[in-house]
């Protein structure tokens, strides 16, 4: 069983930029959530989706957002970037009550 | 919201050598897992352990669910366990996932 899928695993942008990740569940895991790790704050969450709807969202800013899709697949996106957003965003996705299953990352870095 | 503490905050051992990693939190969970974070970043998942005892090859966990805290546990550390180890848990009500700060582990050859 594939595991979560996150792309692109690096990315550069510039303050002021726009930025779209992706993420792909584990077949059939419907929740999906992301977090934001920086050395600072530690590992924070962002927001969770199941079914395509948003059940809960973290204490971040509205240049945060996020969406999923019919096929669980999320995307999160972080619009006008600052260079506090440099981190690592982490997905999960769990099904059931069960335990959260990460993927690998996608690493941000705003120059 | 529920308050998760790690300690220590940072261990260094020699090789072969036993370690005691413990997680308090602050209320009732529904879930609690214990992770180990390699040095591309990924958490990988070491323990679902809401209550009880688990045990996996020389790591093994606890979770004292009424008295709220969980250990882990490992025995005999080699340089590949070296990394930064998070507890956390979810309440079963918000759909979230609170971490602690960590243990940093490093095992020396």
């Amino acid at each position: 069983k594939a595991g979560v899928t996150q792309t692109p695993r690096y990315l550069i942008k510039t303050r002021g930029q726009q930025v779209t990740l992706s993420c792909s569940p584990i077949s059939g895991h419907r929740s999906v959530s992301w977090y934001q790790q920086t050395p600072g704050q530690g590992l924070q969450f962002l927001f969770e989706y199941f079914s395509e709807t948003q059940r809960n969202k973290g204490n971040f800013p509205g240049r945060f957002s996020g969406r999923q899709f019919s096929n669980s697949r999320s995307e999160m996106n972080v619009s006008t970037l600052e260079l506090g957003d440099s981190a690592l965003y982490l997905c999960a996705s769990r099904t059931g009550n069960y335990g959260y299953t990460f993927g690998s990352g996608t690493r941000l870095t705003v120059v | 919201g529920i308050q998760v503490e790690q300690s220590p905050p940072d261990l260094i051992l020699q090789e072969g050598a036993n370690s005691t990693l413990r997680c308090n939190f602050s209320d009732s969970v529904n879930n609690l897992q214990w992770f180990h974070q390699n040095p591309w970043g990924q958490l990988i998942n070491l323990f679902y352990i809401p209550s009880g005892t688990k045990q996996n090859g020389r790591l093994s966990a606890t979770t004292v669910a009424t008295e709220r805290y969980s250990l882990l546990y490992i025995s005999s550390s080699q340089t590949t366990d070296s990394g930064v180890y998070f507890c956390a848990v979810d309440d079963g009500a918000t759909n979230k996932l609170i971490f602690g700060t960590g243990t940093l582990l490093a095992v020396q050859p």
